[in-house]
């Protein structure tokens, strides 16, 4: 079974450029989840989906910040504008299930370095 | 408020025994998980504690007191690979069925032969 693919792996803007993170879920997990982590700081959550309808959107910093899910497949994050303090390690992870011991299945993480 | 504290790094001997602590303060606690990551890598689930009590797998183990507000993760018998950061996380219910995951900044553990 192939895990949880992110695209790309690393990138490197300038401030005020757009870019754009790809997440492919596990097939068949309904849920979908971002999170961003901040050199040295905690995981922060983003968004989550289920399917395509955003469940949860309250950790989206800012409306720079647009997440997408249509179709209830593959899901972008983009960010436009980007800035400075937008930099760090996006992850995305997906479940099966909401269930309460429904474990996260994490794809290695978009490093993103705005400069 | 949310609250979530482990220790930033750790080290401990090959072969040897370490306990890493997890303490919390969220409303709502449905959960708790702890996850491992190796720098770069994508974080991995290990375990998951919702009752109090230990839970043993393989060479590591989970305990949770919710009555304290505290886990921990104890690895045996360490290995060099055991180096890595382990993430505590508390799933938090807010209401209309959903939950947030509230993520511990992590402990780096780094193992010496």
């Amino acid at each position: 079974e192939a895990g949880v693919t992110q695209f790309p792996s690393h990138s490197v803007i300038e401030k005020g450029q757009t870019v754009t993170l790809r997440c492919d879920p596990i097939s068949g997990h309904d849920n979908l989840y971002w999170y961003r982590r901040v050199m040295g700081k905690e995981i922060k959550f983003l968004l989550h989906f289920v399917k395509e309808s955003k469940q949860d959107e309250s950790g989206m910093p800012n409306n720079r910040f647009l997440a997408e899910r249509t179709g209830g497949t593959y899901s972008t994050l983009k960010v436009q504008p980007a800035e400075l303090e937008d930099s760090g390690v996006y992850f995305c992870a997906s479940s099966q299930t909401g269930g309460n011991n429904s474990p996260l299945h994490f794809g290695n993480g978009t490093r993103l370095t705005v400069t | 408020g949310q609250n979530i504290d482990q220790p930033t790094e750790m080290t401990a001997t090959e072969g040897a025994i370490v306990q890493i602590n997890c303490t919390y303060q969220t409303s709502g606690f449905n959960g708790l998980f702890w996850y491992q990551q190796h720098a770069g890598e994508a974080p991995t689930f290990l375990s998951y504690n919702v009752l109090d009590g230990l839970e043993e797998k393989g060479r590591f183990s989970s305990f949770l007191s919710r009555s304290k507000g505290y886990s921990y993760l104890l690895l045996k018998e360490l290995q060099m690979k055991d180096s890595a950061s382990y993430l505590c996380a508390v799933r938090e219910d807010i209401g209309d069925s959903n939950y947030q995951l509230i993520w511990g900044a992590g402990t780096k553990l780094i193992i010496k032969p």
